[in-house]
């Protein structure tokens, strides 16, 4: 049982938005900024918005973060089949160690 | 280049020890933490545990403390994970990351840059 909670799985067709949904408490996302990754089978996991809505360098801007009060949600617009992956939600815990969600599994159909 | 690269994939019986190794380049090793992630078959990640390189002041998640060692070498950049006693459920692939402070105060942090993975398999 992970300490942030994501759906198992999520699902669109190309050209369409998802979001992922991450739902946290008041010692992780309620006091502390939520990092996404994106993982994919055979690779490393590479970072995907940080501190709730920043999105790094070469990260397209289809892909969006938002963070309300102990819940935060990932986005991604105009869907492509190089989007299915793996999606996880992450923050800091008041604990003074980092969690993260259970993951999404992104499917293109 | 920043650069973390992980030993290689082990196979191990059930109650032998395993000391794996993260080896840092391309920065000042010292100033960072590094962290281990795992992620065993079918399954997400999970937040293992972090070490300064600068002091090895080491954090565990609740799950793993006693069940793990985190140390570092500062001599040769290189971070290490390692078990006294393996048990079946440790097989899974774990993940060193370095851990980057992006503001000035608070909890900000997030893992920019990732080793490739090391396998860990322990069967009988």
């Amino acid at each position: 049982q992970s300490v942030l909670t994501q759906p198992p799985s999520a699902s669109g067709t190309p050209g369409q938005r998802v979001t992922i949904s991450c739902s946290g408490s008041s010692s992780n996302i309620g006091s502390n900024p939520v990092n996404w990754y994106q993982h994919l089978p055979g690779t490393a996991p590479k970072l995907l918005i940080y501190s709730n809505n920043q999105r790094p360098s070469g990260v397209p801007d289809r892909f969006s973060g938002s963070k309300s009060g102990t819940s935060a949600s990932l986005a991604i617009s105009g869907l492509q089949s190089e989007d299915e992956a793996d999606y996880y939600c992450a923050a800091w815990d008041d604990s003074l160690n980092g969690v993260f969600g259970g993951g999404t599994k992104l499917t293109v159909l | 280049e920043v650069q973390l690269v992980q030993s290689g994939a082990e196979v191990k019986k059930p109650g032998e020890s395993l000391k794996i190794s993260c080896k840092a380049s391309g920065y000042s090793f010292t100033n960072y933490w590094i962290g281990w992630v795992r992620q065993m078959p079918g399954k997400g990640l999970e937040w293992v545990g972090i070490i300064y390189s600068g002091d090895s002041e080491t954090r565990y998640s609740p799950s793993f403390q006693g069940q793990v060692t985190i140390s570092v070498d500062k001599s040769i950049s290189t971070a290490y994970l390692q078990w006294s006693s393996l048990k079946a459920s440790d097989t899974a692939m774990y993940y060193c990351a370095r851990l980057l402070r992006y503001c000035s105060g608070g909890s900000c942090y997030y893992f920019d840059y990732w080793g490739q993975g090391t396998l860990v398999t322990v069967s009988s």
